[in-house]
């Protein structure tokens, strides 16, 4: 089963615009990860918050953390058309018997040139 | 090339017919995931490794599906009677676990993507 729902599903931009992107989960989490897919690809993984941080930037991308509303929201800041791809966020549900990420359903950004 | 290595990228059989995938991890990595994706949807967990040893299975994973990882090394996924609802990419991943989970992150391979025909 998903973790939760990205929002929106799909997004287009202009090249040079921020894209945000926002994910709700369902169920507690040790950290929440943020990863990119290119069409046909494997996922790479971008950004990393544990769950009591509130806030972590790395290069372009920005990424909050609202545990009390089982939130996130990834930033990508001066887009460009090589960040066309889709995007997902991630649970990291570690505990007892359970030890995986728990994948959302991924929003499709399309950065136009 | 020291990513996940996935063979074959593409496989195309009919129903019935059995499929075996590859998965060769990062060389240090002690945990590998197996994760199954739909056109799209995001990846679903079916199952993961810590060394050899396969110590969660999702009830996606039919008894149709088999796991192995000898010598904690690289890893097989094997689906035997295979049916239409089987078709999606196949997703191996893999992560260096030393200490406690907050920082675990995956490696993803590029994935094999299976049609049953």
């Amino acid at each position: 089963s998903q973790q939760g729902e990205e929002d929106p599903q799909a997004l287009s931009i202009q090249e040079g615009e921020n894209a945000t992107m926002n994910c709700s989960y369902k169920t507690s989490i040790n950290n929440l990860q943020w990863y990119r897919q290119n069409s046909g690809r494997g996922l790479v993984h971008l950004i990393l918050i544990r769950s009591n941080e509130r806030e972590k930037h790395s290069g372009r991308l920005r990424v909050t953390l609202d545990t009390s509303k089982k939130s996130s929201s990834l930033l990508i800041t001066a887009s460009r058309a090589a960040d066309t791809a889709s995007y997902f966020c991630a649970g990291g549900n570690y505990g007892g018997a359970t030890n995986k990420l728990i994948f959302g359903t991924g929003t499709l950004l399309a950065v136009q040139p | 090339d020291t990513g996940v290595s996935q063979n074959p990228r593409h496989k195309i059989t009919k129903r019935g017919q059995n499929v075996t995938f590859r998965c060769d991890p990062i060389s240090e990595h002690n945990r590998l995931y197996w994760y199954r994706q739909t056109l799209g949807q995001g990846p679903e967990f079916l199952t993961y490794f810590q060394n050899e040893a396969q110590l969660e299975k999702s009830r996606l994973l039919s008894d149709r599906f088999s796991a192995e990882r000898p010598k904690g090394s690289f890893s097989t996924l094997e689906i035997q009677r295979t049916e239409q609802g089987d078709s999606a990419m196949y997703l191996c991943a893999s992560s260096l676990r030393t200490g406690g989970p907050k920082d675990e992150k995956l490696f993803f391979g590029s994935g094999t993507q299976l049609s049953v025909l």
